[in-house]
């Protein structure tokens, strides 16, 4: 994948966990960066756009941030519901397409 | 409410040729982007092609190029794939996602709807 992001993840409920996905200039360090949730079998949800924006519905226990050709999901507050495989997305202008990381699959301990 | 309503997967023979479709409700069809993501078994989230609220604009990933088409019917609220000379490879559930603003490439956009998908299998 042109995002590249770790397989996976893990936490116990209560925990904090973060998820990092980096790129390069042509996409992350120059577009902003969303992140999707996505249970098996089920339509993946959008969680964070603009690098830190959460659309409405979205609880704040989830929040973005990024820095140069990096971005990262923070997810407070571990519930066993979290237990899914977070995508982040952005656009790469050297492609001119969209470029997903290739996943982390959070497990909750 | 929005909903996107993927159908037209199904199995095909290596070459082979399918059209999916994406019905679309709840909102003004026109004024949105909309695209078209896939995931193979197994592997993650690939985007595949994106096509203007006016479809005056297409854009596609270099490993569908020349096989896929996208296009869309804004009087019918419906998007399309044509996929032509399938692979093995091509097998995957293919998502239909709305982006929000009416050009693919828009800065800040994203993905904020998606469809259920619809499985495509191309095997002899």
């Amino acid at each position: 994948s042109v995002l590249t992001q770790a397989p996976s993840a893990s936490g116990t409920p209560g925990q904090r966990v973060t998820i990092s996905c980096s790129g390069s200039s042509s996409n992350i360090g120059s577009n902003t960066v969303s992140w999707y949730r996505h249970f098996p079998g089920m339509a993946p949800k959008l969680l964070i756009y603009m690098n830190n924006q959460r659309p409405s519905g979205v609880p704040d226990r989830f929040s973005g941030s990024a820095s140069g050709t990096s971005t990262s999901l923070a997810i407070s507050g571990l519930q066993s519901e979290d237990e899914a495989t977070y995508y982040c997305a952005a656009w790469d202008d050297t492609l001119n397409a969209w470029v997903f990381g290739g996943g982390t699959k959070l497990t909750v301990l | 409410e929005v909903q996107l309503l993927e159908s037209g997967g199904g199995m095909v023979q290596p070459g082979g040729s399918l059209r999916l479709s994406c019905d679309a409700s709840g909102f003004t069809f026109t004024y949105f982007a909309m695209t078209w993501v896939r995931q193979a078994p197994g592997k993650g989230l690939e985007w595949v092609s994106g096509i203007s609220g006016s479809a005056s604009s297409t854009h596609y990933a270099d490993f569908v190029k020349g096989r896929f088409t996208i296009s869309r019917d804004n009087s019918k609220n419906t998007l399309y794939l044509q996929m032509n000379s399938l692979r093995a490879e091509d097998t995957a559930v293919y998502y239909c996602a709305r982006l929000l603003s009416a050009l693919v490439e828009t800065p800040g956009n994203r993905f904020d709807y998606w469809g259920q998908g619809t499985l495509v299998t191309v095997s002899s």
